[in-house]
């Protein structure tokens, strides 16, 4: 089994729909990563969480939301969606410290109509 | 604020040729990471770099460590098919609580 699992894989919603993108994993990292992915931007950060009761914003934050129900899981909400969040979403993992590797999972994308 | 630049953007490249991709910063890296993203996959860690003119190897592939540790390189000698793939290089942010990636370089190669 994958290690960070996404849920959905694929979602089209509609303008002004609450969404919600979940993430599981098994590494039993306390740190975790919300990223979205357009083409010709990269990878970019919206939040991050350390713990369940450490939560960070990221470089692109507005019109996020995320929550840390478990230090396995790490859901990012999209309150109302709008077309400029048509994305490629991913979850990432991290064990503490400076310089460990994130581990990502599958992505979900998600096109807002 | 804190930026890692990438370069070239895209690059195509015939089966065997050389490629490199250039990550620079104007301000000093950390810990450089290098990943790599299959087509319509996710990304996958390659390695880290984090001592000034370190080089690692990894069969094909060569990263570098600039020494001033400004920039790094990864490059892959005689391309195979199987490179395809955007790699994209990341820097610890300066509290160290996450990273900066660059926007990175898509390889194509044809046979």
């Amino acid at each position: 089994d994958a290690d960070v699992t996404q849920t959905p894989r694929n979602r089209i919603t509609k303008t002004g729909k609450r969404i919600m993108l979940e993430c599981s994993q098994t590494k039993g990292h306390d740190r975790m990563y919300w990223y979205r992915q357009d083409p010709g931007l990269g990878l970019r950060l919206i939040y991050y969480s350390f713990d369940v009761k450490d939560i960070n914003k990221g470089e692109i934050s507005d019109g996020y939301s995320v929550s840390r129900q478990a230090q396995a899981k790490f859901s990012l909400s999209l309150e109302s969606a709008i077309p400029n969040q048509t994305a490629l979403y991913f979850c990432a993992t991290s064990d503490t410290g400076r310089g460990y590797e994130q581990y990502f999972g599958p992505g979900t994308r998600l096109t807002v109509t | 604020g804190q930026q890692v630049m990438q370069i070239p953007q895209y690059q195509h490249v015939q089966e065997g040729e050389d490629f490199t991709t250039y990550c620079n910063s104007s301000t000093t890296l950390s810990n450089i990471q290098w990943y790599k993203q299959r087509p319509g996959g996710h990304p996958v860690f390659l390695i880290q770099l984090v001592k000034s003119g370190e080089v690692k190897k990894q069969k094909r592939l060569t990263f570098q460590f600039g020494e001033a540790k400004k920039n790094s390189s990864l490059h892959i000698t005689a391309t195979q098919t199987t490179d395809v793939g955007t790699y994209f290089c990341a820097d610890d942010n300066q509290a160290g609580t996450a990273l900066i990636f660059g926007k990175g370089t898509t390889l194509s190669v044809s046979s």
